[in-house]
């Protein structure tokens, strides 16, 4: 059974706070994606990964980093966290576009920055 | 930025009904994914569509693509309560990065 695993389901973190979200998948898939979901936003790419150390920005960058440095592991950082960052992230792996397959997401992290 | 539009945001219907949900997206396709989301989870591929196709059936759903309107839609035949969740269209763009581009989703509820 194929799976994408983030590290943890419920997050609490306080304001200025650095946050790692991890993100693992065992289906050995070039592409790797880190989603925010709002309500009445839908979901939100903030970076994206198309092999080990290779990255790219999503359309709302600001406020987060990456880091690939497996092809199985790619995590977000939240370099000093604010409270605007409380949100639902969602990690998600798929095969290059040429192979013409879904992406497959993990269950969800839902981060609260107090 | 937002390529898929859902349309409507919420759908409520009784048991047994057919749901069909609506995507419209701005640029020229490779393909174009439905996914659906229960409260609070992670989002299962449903169905993929490729550019070159107008119509695909996977059990009880059909989905459809008009390219030369930029729109697909999404039926869900006699709909079961365990139907209950939001949708999701996602496009992969035929140029540019390899990304999936989601739209803001329709809120699906089942009257038992």
């Amino acid at each position: 059974d194929v799976k994408v695993t983030q590290s943890s389901r419920y997050l609490v973190k306080r304001t200025g706070e650095k946050v790692f979200l991890e993100c693992v998948q065992d289906m050995d898939h070039e592409n790797m994606f880190w989603y925010r979901q709002d309500p009445g936003l839908g979901l939100r790419l903030i970076y994206f990964s198309y092999d080990v150390k290779m990255k790219e920005k999503g359309d709302i960058p600001e406020g987060y980093s990456v880091s690939r440095e497996k092809k199985e592991r790619f995590s977000l950082i939240l370099e000093s966290a604010s409270t605007n960052q409380t949100s639902m992230y969602l990690c998600a792996s798929s095969l290059p576009r040429r192979y013409n397959t879904e992406a497959f997401f993990g269950q969800g992290t839902r981060l609260t920055v107090v | 930025s937002q390529q898929g539009e859902e349309d409507p945001q919420a759908l409520s219907i009784q048991e047994g009904e057919n749901a069909t949900m609506n995507c419209s997206y701005k640029t020229s396709i490779n393909n174009l994914q439905w996914y659906r989301q229960n409260s609070g989870r992670g989002l299962v591929h449903l169905i993929l569509i490729r550019s070159n196709e107008r119509e695909k059936h996977s059990g009880r759903l059909r989905v459809t693509l008009d390219t030369s309107k930029k729109s697909s839609s999404l039926l869900i035949t006699a709909s079961r309560a365990a139907d209950t969740a939001s949708y999701f269209c996602a496009t992969d763009a035929l140029y540019g990065n390899e990304k999936l581009t989601f739209g803001t989703g329709t809120r699906l509820t089942i009257i038992p």
